[in-house]
């Protein structure tokens, strides 16, 4: 009964380093979306996924690359790690068939891009 | 594009006083609100949310929320905050019928006791 896990929690890298944040659902939502929290910005959606192989950019997409082979998993990955990039990512999923589309948040990874 | 304004973005109460957090959105169609919380080092958190019907609708924990459609408002209250209700508060939206959500800049709210 886990729901949805984020890993890594927290993360350090480099500039220019590829990195992966991984986000795995256990109630077989359809939707799932990443975020971006940053201090005066709030929530800004990075990509989101209707179902498996189908994905769509959101409002913050660059840099950023998602797939969606598997329903349950929707990584995100930092091609190229920039400083900009610094910021706590949350995945959320989604079933709109059930209690009106409601988003079930996962518990963050914190990354910092040195 | 719809938009989300939260204009308070840091209030400080005492325990026992009433809180009301703003909240307006721009978009002219169907909407349906969310009020989502983060405690402290936590994730977000549904605390209640409007689809249809009675615009007054009640959430965990004794908070409620008005959404006046003429005023593209939706105001979070609670009538006796406490000292554990320090967190920051998301305002959102889904337009449309879609299922993204639009989400304002979040209120940082602390309740001192």
């Amino acid at each position: 009964d886990a729901g949805i896990t984020q890993s890594p929690r927290y993360k350090i890298t480099e500039t220019g380093r590829q990195v992966t944040l991984m986000c795995h659902q256990t109630w077989s939502h359809s939707y799932m979306f990443w975020y971006r929290q940053d201090l005066g910005h709030g929530l800004r959606l990075i990509y989101y996924s209707a179902a498996a192989d189908i994905t769509d950019k959101g409002e913050v997409p660059d840099g950023y690359v998602v797939s969606r082979s598997k329903t349950e998993n929707f990584p995100l990955t930092l091609e190229s790690a920039t400083r900009s990039q610094t910021s706590v990512y949350f995945c959320a999923s989604s079933d709109p068939s059930g209690v009106q589309g409601e988003q079930f948040f996962g518990p963050g990874t914190r990354l910092t891009v040195l | 594009a719809q938009s989300v304004s939260q204009h308070n973005h840091h209030v400080i109460l005492s325990e026992a006083a009433s809180l009301e957090l703003g909240c307006n959105y721009s978009y002219g169609g169907t909407v349906n609100l969310f009020w989502y919380v983060q405690y402290p080092g936590q994730h977000l958190q549904l605390l209640l949310k409007y689809f249809s019907g009675d615009p007054l609708v009640k959430g965990i924990k004794g908070f409620e929320a008005e959404f006046i459609k003429s005023k593209f408002s939706f105001n979070l209250r609670k009538p006796s905050v406490q000292w554990s209700d320090t967190a920051e508060y998301f305002c959102a939206v889904r337009a449309g019928g879609g299922n993204k959500l639009t989400f304002g800049t979040g209120t940082q709210l602390k309740v001192e006791l």
